[in-house]
């Protein structure tokens, strides 16, 4: 069984620039969740993702914006980064899909926006 | 808004000591509460979880309390390791989310 993987580990980036983080669900989950960490702070949920449809979000704008695919693997965009926006980015997948279930992390994604 | 409110922000305890992580929430739609405890540059990692229904339960040096009435819960690390070290969080759910409490960061020292 392989874990819940996360690239790239790091990404830096400028103001106004778009960026594209990926994530693979552990093997025999349907559910993606993404979470956004700042430094020093707990995990702030931005979105789920369940059989490709996008199922609950957080207090994120809209130029956060998500993808799951057909192996339920994820994608989390953000457009017009902002400083504010640089964080670890966590993806987390869980099975048993509407409603919740344990969530298993992966590693993140570092991004800083200069 | 923070929904969890976790405290304290940090700790220091001997080595074979016990650590006490407190949390409170609002929220009585919340019907699973996770700790997770993470690394420095890794992601958080499921320690132990209980349902409202529970008022205590126990894997190994780790236990976690549930007051519902009071809305209250916190996690006991029993007998203190070094590896222990790292910043614990808690989290309440209902539906599709988590939300965390701001993190207790845990040094254990030998």
């Amino acid at each position: 069984e392989t874990g819940v993987t996360q690239s790239p580990t790091h990404l830096i980036k400028t103001r106004g620039q778009q960026v594209t983080l990926r994530c693979s669900s552990q093997s025999g989950h349907n559910t993606v969740s993404w979470y956004q960490q700042a430094l020093g702070q707990g995990p702030q949920f931005i979105f789920q993702y369940y059989r490709e449809e996008e199922n609950g979000r957080g207090n994120f704008p809209p130029r956060f914006s998500g993808l799951q695919f057909p192996n339920y693997s994820s994608e989390l965009n953000v457009n017009a980064l902002e400083l504010d926006d640089s964080a670890l980015y966590l993806c987390a997948s869980s099975q048993g899909g509407l409603g919740l279930d344990t969530q298993y992390f992966g590693p993140g994604t570092r991004l800083t926006v200069l | 808004q923070q929904q969890v409110k976790q405290s304290p922000q940090s700790l220091i305890v001997q080595k074979g000591g016990i650590s006490i992580i407190n949390c409170a929430y609002e929220n009585t739609a919340f019907d699973y509460f996770p700790w997770y405890q993470q690394f420095p540059g890794k992601g958080p990692a499921l320690l132990i979880a209980i349902r409202p229904d529970v008022s205590e339960k126990k894997e190994g040096r780790f236990t976690i309390s549930f007051n519902k009435s009071a809305k209250q819960f916190s996690l006991h690390i029993m007998d203190s390791q070094p590896g222990d070290s790292a910043t614990y969080f808690c989290a309440a759910s209902n539906d599709y989310k988590l939300s965390f409490g701001a993190g207790t960061t845990v040094t254990v020292r030998a």
